[in-house]
């Protein structure tokens, strides 16, 4: 069966400090990936989202930047964080060909900038 | 571009009560919809979809159907549950990423 496995769970760092997610799939191949955003009162914003290793598009200006590394890795890294970026970030996946079976998401990063 | 509009604010309820949360989209085509739903501390989980006009996605006692003539999708259930406490989420698949409402926080009251 198909798992998603994100980290850390839970995470403070000051501001100006790097910043590197991760996220892995099991069980299927070339998943369509996702990084999804939920900061405090507002709905999901979609950050980045890969169809491919090494393919990344991007749907927001900011100072975050996706990488895909491998077909079932997915990281969300920034170089400098800022206060506006404290937020509950998912990942998640689909199926990138085929029947198409829905999105699965991972259990969340709340990440705290201070 | 695809959009999804949830009514604004938290729905506060008593248990046994009926629930109903609006959901309307805009989208070239004819999108796949769903409802997520987002217990408190966790990620989100498929509540329900529907694929095309008139399908009716249910699971949970929940209850949705895409009505294309209205560009809706409301969620809805006979009788909640104190369980049922968490944050719903409409959402539309178009153009390989779902685009997601603002979610409503309902709360059930025993």
């Amino acid at each position: 069966s198909q798992t998603i496995h994100q980290w850390p769970a839970t995470l403070v760092q000051p501001v100006g400090s790097p910043l590197s997610l991760e996220c892995t799939v099991e069980g299927t191949s070339n998943p369509n990936l996702y990084w999804y955003r939920q900061a405090a009162g507002r709905g999901l914003q979609l950050l980045f989202y890969s169809v491919g290793i090494g393919q990344i598009s991007s749907e927001v200006p900011q100072n975050l930047s996706a990488s895909r590394p491998q077909d079932r890795q997915f990281i969300l890294s920034s170089k400098k964080l800022l206060l506006s970026d404290s937020g509950f970030y998912l990942c998640a996946w689909t199926n990138g060909q085929g029947v198409f079976y829905g999105y699965t998401f991972g259990s969340g990063t709340r990440l705290t900038v201070v | 571009g695809d959009s999804v509009t949830q009514m604004e604010g938290p729905v506060t309820l008593s248990e046994e009560a009926f629930l109903t949360i609006n959901c309307t989209y805009t989208a070239t085509g004819y999108p796949s919809l769903f409802w997520y739903v987002q217990y408190p501390g966790e990620g989100l989980q498929l509540l329900l979809k529907a694929t095309k006009a008139d399908d009716k996605g249910s699971n949970k006692g929940f209850e949705a159907t895409y009505r294309k003539e209205t560009t809706s999708f409301h969620l809805e259930k006979g009788s909640v549950q104190v369980s049922d406490s968490a944050v719903y989420f409409c959402a539309l698949r178009g153009n390989n990423r779902l685009a997601f409402g603002k979610g409503n926080q309902v709360v059930v009251i025993p």
